[in-house]
């Protein structure tokens, strides 16, 4: 069985530009995750989506939405990209929201911005 | 807010001794979810072991058992009989059962970078 799939694998954007990082989760997972890992750190919470709707967000600005699609495939958009954006985003995806279940992670896109 | 806590940034351990990696949290829940994630130079965090608060037994996967104290808040992972594979970054992260419309996410420590020497 597939994992969690995340593309691009690696990214060099430019300040101010607009990246899409993509997300497909195991099948049969509902819950998709985005985290964003700055080099030294532990992971923060960006978003969570269930069933297709927003469950919740980190504290995070505007500039950066997601969304998740039918397939429960999602895209983490971030606008008007500051060098303080360099980051790995991952991915992890959950059958349900309910249970024990620690999230099934991705191997990430690392992004830079100069 | 719940919070993480990992105070050591880095441990070493020599082959097929045993290491203790230390976590303590911070919550007003009583319901909620303990995990250790394992991150490789490979980047895809993996997940090592599981407790639930409401379980008083330790939890135990293989060579990995937990400790854990609810009442100290603390959650430390012991690595029995280490092996060089098990060199990586660990992060103790929280959980809390999900609410009626509120996200279930994973708050991360700021890990513990774990050397294995021969």
């Amino acid at each position: 069985d597939a994992g969690v799939t995340q593309s691009p694998t690696h990214l060099i954007k430019t300040r101010g530009q607009h990246v899409t990082l993509r997300c497909s989760p195991i099948s049969g997972h509902k819950s998709v995750s985005w985290y964003q890992q700055v080099l030294g750190q532990g992971p923060q919470f960006i978003f969570q989506y269930y069933e297709k709707e927003e469950r919740g967000r980190g504290n995070f600005p505007d500039r950066f939405s997601a969304r998740q699609f039918p397939n429960y495939s999602s895209e983490l958009n971030v606008n008007a990209l500051l060098l303080g954006d360099s980051a790995l985003y991952l991915c992890a995806s959950s059958p349900i929201l309910e249970g024990n279940y620690g999230y099934t992670f991705g191997s990430g896109t690392r992004l830079t911005v100069v | 807010a719940q919070t993480v806590t990992q105070s050591q940034p880095e441990m070493s351990v020599q082959e097929a001794e045993t290491v203790t990696l230390s976590c303590t949290y911070d919550t007003s829940e009583s319901d909620y979810y303990l995990f250790w994630y394992k991150q490789p130079p490979s980047r895809q965090m993996i997940l090592v072991i599981r407790q639930e608060a409401y379980k008083q037994q330790n939890a135990t996967e293989n060579r990995f058992s937990v400790n854990f104290q609810k009442a100290a808040k603390s959650f430390s992972l012991k690595i029995s009989d280490s092996q060089l594979g098990d060199a990586a970054m660990y992060f103790c992260a929280y959980r809390s059962p999900p609410h009626t419309g509120t996200a279930s996410k994973l708050t991360f420590g700021t890990g513990t970078r774990l050397q294995v020497t021969l």
